[in-house]
């Protein structure tokens, strides 16, 4: 399998553009997770899936966020607009077991906003 | 507030040495904590997992630790490499409350040839 496979891996945009990120998981894990890296606050998590269903948002930072999984094999984190303060690595990871088992991530994407 | 440290933000040591990490927690009960590897401009990789009723776990050169009553775990490498050389991170999941997986803000180890 090729892991999980996250697009673009560097975007750069100014203020208040949209912002789409894109993540395909493992094939059969049924858990997606999105998360955030930042220097200053590590690893956050912003939303998880569960076979296809958001199961809880409450690390979403605001209503310019929001997140998709249309299928079992997609799902897409859109920010619009975009600010200053959004930038980040922001990382896809699928699971089999949900938060008890291992977790696989994508490389990332870098995310720069002017 | 629940929070999670990791002993140092870098951490050095001389190749061929036992690098040792520290997590602890606090206003956790987590059910399992893992250690993972990221490298530079890479994502996390999953190293091992350990239950709150496992005291210790191996895995080649790897050993993890976790004290429930302490509220800590060690995460050690026997015999050091370079290629060591990453930031590593500790991760609680707890099975009550706030159901998820939250990390700590990582150690950057430096294995010195």
């Amino acid at each position: 399998d090729a892991g999980v496979i996250q697009s673009p891996r560097h975007e750069v945009t100014e203020m208040g553009q949209e912002v789409t990120l894109r993540c395909k998981p493992i094939s059969g894990h049924d858990y997606l997770f999105w998360y955030r890296q930042t220097m200053m606050r590590g690893l956050e998590l912003l939303i998880y899936f569960n076979n296809n269903v958001p199961i809880d948002d409450s690390g979403m930072p605001e209503d310019r966020f929001s997140a998709k999984m249309p299928n079992a094999s997609f799902s897409t984190l859109k920010i619009q607009p975009s600010e200053p303060r959004d930038s980040a690595v922001y990382f896809c990871a699928s699971s089999l077991r949900g938060f008890a088992g291992e977790l696989f991530f994508g490389e990332g994407s870098r995310l720069t906003v002017l | 507030s629940q929070k999670i440290e990791q002993n140092s933000e870098a951490l050095n040591i001389q190749e061929g040495k036992t690098a040792t990490l520290t997590c602890n927690y606090t206003n956790y009960s987590p059910a399992y904590l893992q250690w993972y590897r990221q490298d530079p401009g890479r994502g996390p990789v999953f190293l091992l997992l350990i239950r709150e009723n496992e005291k210790e776990k191996r895995k080649e050169r790897l050993k993890v630790t976790f004290d429930t009553t302490l509220k800590q775990s060690l995460f050690h490498i026997t015999a050091s490499q370079p290629a060591d050389s990453a930031t590593y991170l500790c991760a609680l999941h707890s099975g009550a409350g706030s159901y998820q997986l939250t990390f700590g803000k990582g150690t950057k180890l430096s294995v010195i040839p």
